[in-house]
């Protein structure tokens, strides 16, 4: 089947831990992107990437990093500099100025 | 700043009724507005519209976009509780390498039996 993936759904962190939450996508999509959503708020972009090796800073991109190493995959980290992680993750696909295609999220929460 | 706004925020309506979710925008440089559903977890792609008054239809679903006017609406008629979800805009830039979009807060649409 082709989609998007991500895991874990769901994902609980101590303070000051460093998480990876994964990406990946087989439907040969050259771009890929990082959206945070919290309640009753729009998506954010965190980071993008539109070729391997190489990515961009979206509006809230303090405190994450990114690696695009495979075209598939496009893994975020959420480092303890990071000061408010709890929210809901999401990742998007899509051929460059075509429409964006989501996974099905990862829902993070700090203990 | 760019922003999106859309209205109303929450609604709630009885099976059967037409309902119109609406979708402002400010943002330089337009290429298109895209509408998504999401129910809990992942938006899936409803419409993309680029030109003005052109309405995209699928099934009881339709949406118009109005360039002059910046904004766009979308229409579902005969609601079922199935259409119950949040509903998200989104406005795409044009200069970009990158589709970049910009997301409004969304719609809490609730439909009851």
């Amino acid at each position: 089947d082709g989609g998007i993936t991500q895991s874990p759904k769901y994902l609980f962190r101590k303070e000051g831990q460093n998480v990876t939450l994964s990406c990946e996508q087989n439907l040969n999509h050259d771009a890929m992107y990082w959206y945070r959503q919290d309640p009753g708020q729009g998506l954010r972009l965190i980071y993008y990437s539109q070729i391997v090796n190489d990515f961009q800073k979206g509006d809230i991109a303090e405190g994450y990093s990114v690696s695009r190493e495979k075209k598939e995959s496009f893994p975020l980290t959420v480092t303890s500099a990071q000061k408010n992680p709890t929210a809901f993750y999401l990742c998007a696909s899509s051929i460059s100025l075509d429409t964006q295609y989501f996974g099905p999220g990862t829902r993070l929460t700090v203990l | 700043e760019d922003k999106v706004v859309q209205s109303p925020l929450s609604l709630v309506v009885h099976e059967g009724d037409t309902v119109t979710l609406n979708c402002s925008y400010e943002v330089t440089n337009f290429r298109s507005l895209l509408w998504y559903k999401q129910e809990k977890k992942a938006p899936t792609f409803l419409f993309m519209l680029t030109s003005s008054g052109i309405e995209k239809k699928s099934g009881r679903l339709s949406s118009i976009l109005d360039k002059k006017e910046l904004f766009s609406i979308l229409n579902i008629t005969a609601t079922q509780t199935g259409d119950s979800a949040v509903y998200l805009c989104a406005v795409e830039r044009r200069g970009s390498t990158l589709g970049r979009l910009y997301f409004g807060r969304g719609t809490q649409l609730t439909v009851w039996p």
